[in-house]
């Protein structure tokens, strides 16, 4: 099993431009979730999706739209880059249950916008 | 919603000496407690976590212990190695909130030999 994989792994974006970051996984979770890294901040949840069709947003979602068509892959669109979303983006899952589980992270994505 | 503080925010021990790692939380609901590992440049990866009915969990040379009056939790690392240097996440979710993570703004923990 790959676990989460996310594609790309880095990227340089203009500011203005769009772009779509894919996460996949292949441990038939239901739950999958978007987090942004930034320096002295840990981990803020943008968007999150609790099974295929599904999505919601969290802590931070301004500026970012997702999608959930089938159940392995959770995608992270920004529309319109800004400075302000350069990021280490790390995708997630974990099982689905009422009781917490743990989740898996990607290996992240390494966004610039200039 | 949940708020979650670490401290501190680096840490320099000497090889061979414990760490320690403390997180408080503001929602009393909060019932599970994870803590994540992540070495520079890789992904965050869970180490070892704690529910709100346990006060204390050991696994090796770490060991997580749970104060619900005090709404604190904290990490302990023992006989610390090289390979211990990494930044450690702390983190908490309430019930039926869909495994959603509130994290801590991490640890920057540096093993000196």
């Amino acid at each position: 099993n790959a676990g989460v994989t996310q594609t790309p792994k880095f990227r340089v974006l203009k500011t203005g431009q769009s772009m779509t970051l894919l996460c996949a996984q292949d441990m038939n979770h239901e739950y999958m979730y978007w987090y942004r890294q930034d320096p002295g901040m840990g981990l803020r949840l943008i968007h999150y999706s609790v099974g295929e069709g599904t999505t919601a947003k969290g802590e931070v979602p301004d500026g970012y739209n997702v999608s959930r068509l089938k159940k392995q892959n959770f995608l992270l669109g920004l529309e319109s880059a800004a400075p302000s979303q350069t990021s280490v983006y790390f995708c997630a899952s974990s099982r689905g249950q009422v009781r917490n589980t743990e989740a898996f992270f990607g290996q992240g994505t390494r966004l610039t916008v200039v | 919603g949940e708020n979650v503080e670490q401290h501190p925010s680096t840490l320099s021990v000497q090889e061979g000496d414990s760490a320690v790692i403390k997180c408080t939380y503001s929602d009393s609901a909060s019932n599970y407690f994870p803590w994540y590992k992540q070495e520079l440049g890789k992904r965050p990866q869970l180490i070892i976590d704690i529910r709100s009915n346990v006060g204390e969990k050991k696994d090796q040379r770490i060991a997580v212990t749970l104060n619900k009056t005090a709404k604190h939790f904290s990490l302990h690392i023992t006989e610390t190695q090289p390979e211990d240097s990494a930044v450690y996440f702390c983190a908490a979710s309430i019930p039926d909130s869909w495994g959603k993570l509130q994290f801590g703004a991490g640890t920057q923990v540096v093993v000196t030999p």
